[in-house]
């Protein structure tokens, strides 16, 4: 079954730096790729999502990802953190072929210090 | 419009009881899902619900976890003699159609089994 993995589980960042959080996916064909987040007392927000075309997505928030083949890769990037900004990012991939569930990674923390 | 709605949104029991937890999702949204958030961890898919079809139940864990859909509205997660590991937040996600459409989450039930 795919799976993706987030290999950062705590990231803190100043307010205005530069945002990489890192998801790698296992599988052989493309698969499509989520991004959410969840701030605190909050419910999931999809952020973006990557099926196929142009491998660089735009999403809300001022979030973009890059899906890269060669690296198994859909790293999540923002060139400037708010202190809003802060909160849990969550990676996630169907397990297969034919699913329609999710299967989500452990997700990332993101600290913003003022 | 209206989003995906839970209740209760907290729920206390005693270990052995019975609880029940409820899922609206956003109207004409055919595909529901419903996953489990333990503590510091990411999402466990436990079951969907597509229109008229058959459930896919292969995410819940034991037979002790039940759940129905009314049509394609309301739907009841069930969980009979709860045990302590129970304790997580559910959430209850509806989409349009099934993957790779987006899923819309609702804000989760915190259930604590005493």
């Amino acid at each position: 079954a795919q799976s993706v993995t987030q290999p950062d589980i705590h990231i803190t960042v100043s307010e205005g730096a530069s945002l990489e959080l890192r998801c790698n996916y296992s599988y052989g064909a493309t698969p499509y790729l989520f991004w959410y987040v969840q701030s605190p007392g909050q419910g999931l927000q999809l952020l973006l999502k990557y099926f196929s075309g142009d491998t660089l997505v735009q999403g809300i928030k001022g979030f973009e990802a890059e899906f890269k083949r060669s690296q198994s890769s859909f790293n999540l990037r923002k060139p400037s953190v708010h202190w809003s900004d802060a909160a849990e990012y969550f990676c996630a991939v169907p397990p297969g072929a034919g699913s329609y569930q999710l299967t989500f990674g452990k997700g990332t923390k993101l600290s913003v210090i003022p | 419009g209206a989003g995906v709605s839970q209740s209760p949104s907290n729920k206390v029991t005693e270990k052995g009881k019975d609880v029940e937890l409820r899922c609206d999702p956003i109207s004409g949204h055919t595909a529901l899902y419903w996953y489990r958030q333990r503590l510091g961890q990411g999402l466990e898919f436990l079951i969907y619900f597509q229109g008229n079809s058959a459930p896919d139940k292969s995410g819940l864990p034991s037979d002790r976890f039940s759940a129905e859909r009314t049509g394609e509205s309301v739907s009841t997660l069930t969980i009979q003699r709860t045990q302590q590991e129970d304790s997580a937040v559910y959430l209850c996600a509806s989409s349009l159609q099934l993957v790779p459409d987006t899923q819309y989450f609702g804000p989760g039930t915190r259930l604590t089994v005493l």
